[in-house]
């Protein structure tokens, strides 16, 4: 089945530091990508989203490009705040073991910045 | 429009208690789902519902039953707790007007612990 892969965290930062969060996906097919957030004691919400190769997803000052030939999604910020601590997911929507339609997730990255 | 909406936001149960988690959304979608998160796991898919009157299993089903109510509704339910039941759960709704669309938004979350 398809998978995500993104890198463990946490990642901890100072402010005004640039972000890369790296995400990689195995998918048949041609998947959509998202990137999600979730703000502590929150549910998630879509950070940013691509839904076909080359193009790029982006909101908030966070960018990914959707690059099917390293199978990739790196989330990207030039500056971050303090603001954006939180728990990324990298995921996909594709196919699993049982050959429905989902949503694959990646295990979240965890990052904290610091003043 | 209220989005993704869950009842309660927190419970505490005694092993072998049941319960049943409520979820509604305005959104006009056809497809729920029920997540749960717990720490180094990432989201992990319980059950979902394609659209009104059908029910599927996800990832881990097991000690979990779901009710699609009507196109609106779609609630959770605990029969017999377990501490291993001890997590946050999601309730999700999909935009599927579009193939390529795949959004998924979610609700707050019910944090449940079971003693």
């Amino acid at each position: 089945g398809d998978s995500v892969t993104q890198m463990e965290g946490p990642v901890t930062l100072s402010e005004e530091a640039f972000l890369t969060i790296n995400c990689t996906y195995t998918a048949t097919g041609y998947p959509s990508l998202f990137w999600y957030v979730q703000y502590p004691g929150e549910g998630l919400q879509l950070l940013l989203k691509a839904t076909k190769a080359d193009d790029k997803g982006s909101n908030k000052g966070f960018e990914a490009t959707y690059r099917k030939e390293t199978t990739s999604f790196h989330l990207e910020k030039g500056s971050v705040q303090v603001s954006d601590s939180a728990v990324y997911f990298c995921a996909l929507s594709g196919w699993n073991a049982g050959n429905n339609r989902k949503l694959i997730w990646g295990l979240g990255t965890s990052l904290a910045v610091n003043p | 429009n209220a989005g993704v909406t869950q009842t309660p936001k927190f419970q505490v149960l005694k092993t072998g208690q049941s319960m049943t988690l409520q979820c509604a959304q305005d959104m006009n979608h056809n497809s729920m789902y029920w997540y749960r998160q717990d720490p180094g796991m990432g989201l992990r898919l319980i059950y979902y519902s394609a659209s009104e009157g059908t029910t599927d299993k996800g990832e881990v089903p097991n000690g979990y039953n779901v009710s699609r109510l009507n196109k609106r509704e779609f609630s959770l339910r605990l029969e017999s707790a377990a501490p291993s039941q001890t997590s946050v759960y999601f309730c999700a709704s999909r935009d599927t007007d579009s193939a390529r669309t795949d959004t998924q938004y979610f609700g707050p979350g019910t944090r449940l612990t079971v003693l």
